[in-house]
């Protein structure tokens, strides 16, 4: 069966550190995967999504990027982070036309 | 930009309750998902449904698609506890990139 895993799930850093958070599928090949940012209680927005090794797809300007350097692993991350960019971070995961599948996310305080 | 407003934003009830959320676009979309999600938690997908004006029902839980595809509701019947969290639909776009509604708070007390 598959799974997906995101780490760390929870992680505190200061302003202008650098960012990392890591997303990783198992037991599927090629799949879609996404990340999503949600606000407290609302609904999800998308930020990255990617349907292959090296491609990547933003879906709103911001002060992250996403790398997928391998077919099931994907990668978010930050040079310098902004208290704005406190939240909770979902990846997923998708083949063809099936639903998505969540981790369980990551919440990122900013201080 | 596709939107997808749901509502009630929050809804308190008790036991024993039925209840109806609501989940409407002006955007039309090949399908629609809703997830229930607990605090700390991803979402977890409940139904996916396809065609205009379907109905699916999980136990206590019946969905339903519009004719037009472009809105959906949900309806608890006897809510009980365990169906407390945010409830979130979403529709389907290409590559399968989802628009998720704005949410669903719910919380049945006993």
């Amino acid at each position: 069966s598959q799974t997906i895993h995101q780490w760390p799930a929870t992680l505190v850093q200061p302003v202008g550190s650098p960012l990392s958070l890591e997303c990783t599928v198992e037991g599927t090949s090629n799949p879609n995967l996404y990340w999503y940012r949600q606000a407290a209680g609302r609904g999800l927005q998308l930020l990255f999504y990617s349907v292959g090794i090296g491609q990547i797809s933003s879906e709103v300007p911001q002060n992250l990027s996403a790398s997928r350097p391998q077919d099931r692993q994907f990668i978010l991350s930050s040079k310098k982070l902004l208290l704005s960019d406190s939240g909770f971070y979902l990846c997923a995961w998708s083949v063809g036309y099936q639903p998505q599948h969540f981790g369980d996310g990551t919440r990122l305080s900013i201080l | 930009t596709q939107l997808l407003e749901q509502s009630p934003q929050f809804l308190s009830i008790q036991e024993g309750e039925n209840l109806t959320v609501y989940c409407n676009s002006s955007s039309v979309f090949s399908s629609l998902q809703w997830y229930r999600q607990e605090p700390g938690e991803g979402p977890v997908l409940l139904v996916t449904v396809v065609t205009g004006g379907e109905v699916k029902k999980l136990k206590r839980l019946t969905f339903q698609f519009g004719d037009a595809r472009k809105d959906s509701s949900l309806h608890i019947t006897a809510a009980q506890p365990g169906d407390t969290g945010l409830y979130l639909c979403a529709g389907a776009g290409g590559f399968q990139k989802l628009v998720f509604g704005t949410g669903t708070r719910l919380l049945v007390s006993p």
